[in-house]
């Protein structure tokens, strides 16, 4: 089955820097999407991605289909402490398919 | 307008016994799903409900998981008997149609000792 590539595995952030995530895809999908989840919480869908090439934005976040379709990236601009959390990306291969989902990256705050 | 619920937030058996967990979807979403999300990883799609018919159930364990949307809307997600791989949080979701955005419950993180 399809395999996404999550990374980095974690990062600490410090109140205004941007930070980046990117996913990768042994598989073409023609849907990209972006959750993030709190502790106790389900993940709650940031950004949704239909078109290759597409860069969309949500407030600070800004996320990028890539032109391989095999990618996608997700950056955080003057981050804030709640940005803290896990942030997944998802992908579908084609319309009414399940979502295959990357295995996260874990924001933390630094020290 | 009302999210997903779900219940219980927690439980805690032992392993061979049986456990039950509760899903409602947001009123009017004909497409249910029941994730399992092991912890440190992404959430795995268990099965998918159109109405009340099954329309993915490939990664569900049917040996020991069952599932069913009897009258289209709630949904219950068994588990008979539970080993101790079964501990993890499990998700239900729910969209419109199938492919819509999914919106997801809180979960019942479940631990099997």
């Amino acid at each position: 089955g399809q395999q996404l590539n999550q990374s980095p595995q974690s990062m600490f952030i410090q109140e205004g820097e941007d930070v980046s995530m990117n996913c990768t895809s042994s598989s073409i999908f023609n849907t990209w999407l972006w959750y993030k989840q709190d502790p106790g919480e389900g993940p709650v869908l940031l950004i949704a991605l239909y078109k290759a090439g597409e860069l969309t934005s949500n407030g600070r976040l800004t996320a990028q289909f890539g032109i391989t379709r095999k990618d996608s990236f997700l950056n955080i601009s003057a981050s804030i402490p709640s940005d803290v959390g896990i942030y997944f990306c998802a992908g579908q291969e084609a319309a009414g398919n399940k979502l295959t989902f990357g295995g996260g990256t874990r924001v933390l705050v630094k020290p | 307008e009302a999210g997903v619920a779900q219940s219980p937030r927690y439980k805690i058996i032992e392993k061979r016994q049986s456990v039950a967990f509760w899903c409602n979807p947001i009123s009017g979403h004909a497409t249910l799903y029941w994730y399992q999300q092991i912890l440190g990883q992404g959430p795995k799609l268990l099965i998918q409900f159109q109405n009340n018919g099954v329309v993915d159930d490939s990664q569900l364990p049917k040996d020991r998981f069952s599932a069913e949307r009897l009258k289209g809307v709630d949904s219950t997600l068994k588990i008979q008997p539970a080993k101790l791989e079964d501990s993890a949080v499990y998700l239900c979701a729910s969209s419109q149609t199938p492919g819509a955005v999914e919106y997801f419950g809180p979960g019942t993180r479940l631990t099997v000792l």
